[in-house]
């Protein structure tokens, strides 16, 4: 059984403040890692694919970073909005679909 | 083009009846997905296509579970004799594959079984 983990599993943040949470993953036959944002009522919306090693990505306020030795991603928030407000999930490629952890929930407080 | 499409938004339906979901892709997509998330989990995956072709079922997906892709586009997921336990959210979602491409998901249909 692939284990791809999230932490926290949610997480209160004050509007304005930055954070960052994280994803775990087996390190051994890696090709891929993703990251969606999932709001209340909408689609899952891809935010990052990421593939190598000391990947680092970037839209806006958000950023991730990868490292697949150690088998681990960062997604880091800067000034936090109220938009914000949402779940993170991380997801794993593996042989021909992705593998998702149970993502972390953020609420922006204002 | 406007998205991945997903239909019905919300179905409630009796214990042991049968229903159908339908999903429409990005049309350049050729990879077609279905995920089912229940609450406090992640998606979990069901089956996938390439065009027709179903690739892949997961161990999850019990014989009540049907998907189809006829000629390669629409996708449908039928579940026979739905139990309580099929309650979720059905997510599709379409790749044009590759691994630098991410997928786009539709908004899903949430189905409660009574």
């Amino acid at each position: 059984i692939l284990n791809v983990e999230q932490s926290p599993q949610s997480l209160h943040v004050q509007e304005g403040d930055s954070t960052n949470f994280t994803c775990s993953f087996p390190s051994s036959n890696f090709y891929a890692l993703h990251w969606y944002r999932w709001e209340t009522a909408k689609s899952p919306e891809a935010l990052f694919v990421m593939t190598l090693n000391g990947d680092e990505k970037k839209k806006g306020r958000i950023s991730a970073t990868l490292n697949t030795k150690e088998g681990y991603s960062y997604l880091y928030i800067k000034g936090s909005q109220p938009e914000d407000s949402a779940t993170y999930l991380c997801a794993l490629k593996r042989d021909d679909k992705i593998i998702f952890g149970k993502g972390t929930r953020l609420h922006i407080l204002p | 083009d406007t998205g991945v499409s997903q239909d019905p938004r919300h179905k409630i339906t009796k214990r042991g009846q049968n229903v159908t979901f339908r999903c429409d892709p990005i049309s350049e997509h050729n990879r077609l997905y279905w995920y089912r998330q229940t609450l406090g989990q992640g998606p979990e995956f069901l089956t996938y296509f390439q065009n027709e072709a179903q690739l892949e079922k997961s161990r999850l997906l019990s014989d009540r579970f049907s998907a189809e892709r006829p000629k390669g586009s629409f996708s449908t997921l039928e579940i026979q004799r739905t139990e309580q336990g099929d309650s979720a959210m059905y997510l599709c979602a379409s790749s044009a594959g590759g691994l630098d491409y991410g997928y786009t998901f539709g908004s899903g249909t949430r189905l409660t079984v009574v």
